[in-house]
């Protein structure tokens, strides 16, 4: 069966710290994967998307950035955090091929002070 | 642009039955989901719905109309752990990326 993992789990940084957020799959080969961010009190926003290694895509313009270096392997990443990169950080992974149910990971929630 | 659409909040009791309603104008339609988040914890899919009509899955259902652009969940018996948000998402088209969801609906159970 298919797993998901996101770490860490829980993070405290201070504005204008990098930041590195993994997911990784296991079970699947060649998923579909996604970056989706949930403000407090909002509906989930998607950030990224990877149909492939090295192939990303931005829905959103922002500070954050994101690379598959490995098949099974998402990574969301910034330079410099601001304040309102707070959030639960959400990795979903998808089978593609009209496989349209997408599967969430446990997320990681990010405090910028 | 995309709209979906939630009640903020509903309560219920133990035992009994709530209908969660999702109603969507989108620019396109694929598919229409339902998850569950409980606080702090990532969202577990529920239901697909692509075709009009209801859906059962133990206690919970989903009812799809196309036409009107509406949805609901429905959970029977419920129970404690039922208490929980509920989001609607919607799929635009047969790429993953375009999947909207609503704000979620954030249900409390009450013995």
């Amino acid at each position: 069966s298919q797993t998901i993992h996101q770490w860490p789990a829980t993070l405290v940084q201070p504005v204008g710290s990098p930041l590195s957020l993994e997911c990784t799959v296991e079970g699947t080969s060649n998923p579909n994967l996604y970056w989706y961010r949930q403000a407090a009190g909002r509906g989930l926003q998607l950030l990224f998307y990877s149909v492939g290694i090295g192939q990303i895509s931005s829905e959103v313009p922002q500070n954050l950035s994101a690379s598959r270096p490995q098949d099974r392997q998402f990574i969301l990443s910034s330079k410099k955090l601001l304040l309102s990169d707070s959030g639960f950080y959400l990795c979903a992974w998808e089978l593609g091929a009209d496989q349209e149910t997408q599967y969430f990971g446990p997320g990681t929630r990010l405090l910028v002070l | 642009g995309q709209n979906i659409d939630q009640p903020t909040e509903m309560t219920a009791t133990e035992g009994a039955i709530v209908q969660i309603n999702c109603t969507y104008q989108t620019s396109g339609f694929n598919g229409l989901f339902w998850y569950q988040q409980h606080a702090g914890e990532a969202p577990t899919f529920l239901s697909y719905n692509v075709l009009d009509g209801l859906e059962e899955k133990g206690r919970f259902s989903s009812f799809l109309s196309r036409s009107k652009g509406y949805s609901y969940l429905l959970l029977k018996e419920l129970q404690m752990k039922d208490s929980a948000s509920y989001l609607c998402a919607v799929i635009l088209d047969n790429y993953g990326q375009n999947f909207v969801f609503g704000p979620g609906t954030r249900l409390s159970v009450l013995p």
